[in-house]
């Protein structure tokens, strides 16, 4: 267990839907990282969170948001769900730059 | 602006042979290194680091060192095992506490 958690792990949906994947960092973590991993892309940064403020944006589409709650939980929303968002959503959190990443074990979203 | 670029796999080895998988970096000043393993169905864990030049980050028999004059962060291992088949992946992180990942090299430790 690396302290990062994420629900579901699973999540199966049609497209046109919307969806809300949720996670926990590692305790004492200020800052949490949404990424998303498909066979074609590679892993692809999302968005940046630290204390609840938004510090960095990636490849998000503007169908995707996030925030990051009082608690310090992120949620990633997305919506008008299309076949190609079908990937592995990872959350990861971290202490500062110097300590790396702890990744969750991810969200596998897929699209049908 | 900064990027990561890492061998291309798969790679396929035999048990007990030697790996190798380069990793180079494109960065501005003094950004830190990384290797992190993704085994199959799993997230990403953190392998070994090294935050400055010439520092030697090492875990599980996996190597990398820091070189600043080559802009490498290349991971080795002497004696690879069945075990160590996964995804392997370099990353930096510099100004603003973004992770930049390469594509990840995919390795087969085959008995």
């Amino acid at each position: 267990d690396s302290g990062v958690t994420q629900t579901p792990k699973h999540l199966i949906t049609a497209t046109g839907q919307r969806v809300t994947l949720r996670c926990s960092p590692r305790s004492g973590d200020l800052s949490v990282y949404w990424y998303q991993q498909s066979l074609d892309q590679g892993l692809q940064f999302l968005i940046h969170y630290y204390n609840g403020e938004e510090r960095a944006k990636g490849n998000i589409l503007e169908r995707f948001s996030a925030q990051q709650f009082p608690d310090l939980h992120s949620e990633l929303n997305l919506s008008s769900l299309e076949l190609g968002d079908s990937a592995l959503y990872f959350c990861a959190s971290s202490a500062g730059p110097d300590y790396g990443y702890t990744f969750g074990s991810g969200t596998r979203l897929t699209v049908v | 602006g900064d990027s990561v670029t890492q061998m291309e796999g798969p790679v396929t080895l035999s048990e007990e042979a030697f790996l190798t998988i380069n990793c180079t970096y494109t960065a501005t000043g003094y950004p830190s290194l990384f290797w992190y393993v993704q085994y199959p169905g799993e997230g990403l864990q953190l392998l070994l680091k090294a935050t400055k030049a010439d520092d030697k980050g090492s875990n599980k028999g996996f190597e990398a060192t820091y070189r600043k004059e080559t802009t490498s962060f290349h991971l080795e291992k002497g004696s690879v095992q069945v075990s160590d088949s996964a995804v392997y992946f370099c990353a930096l992180i510099h100004t603003g506490n973004q992770f930049y990942f390469g594509t990840g090299t995919s390795l087969t430790v085959i008995p």
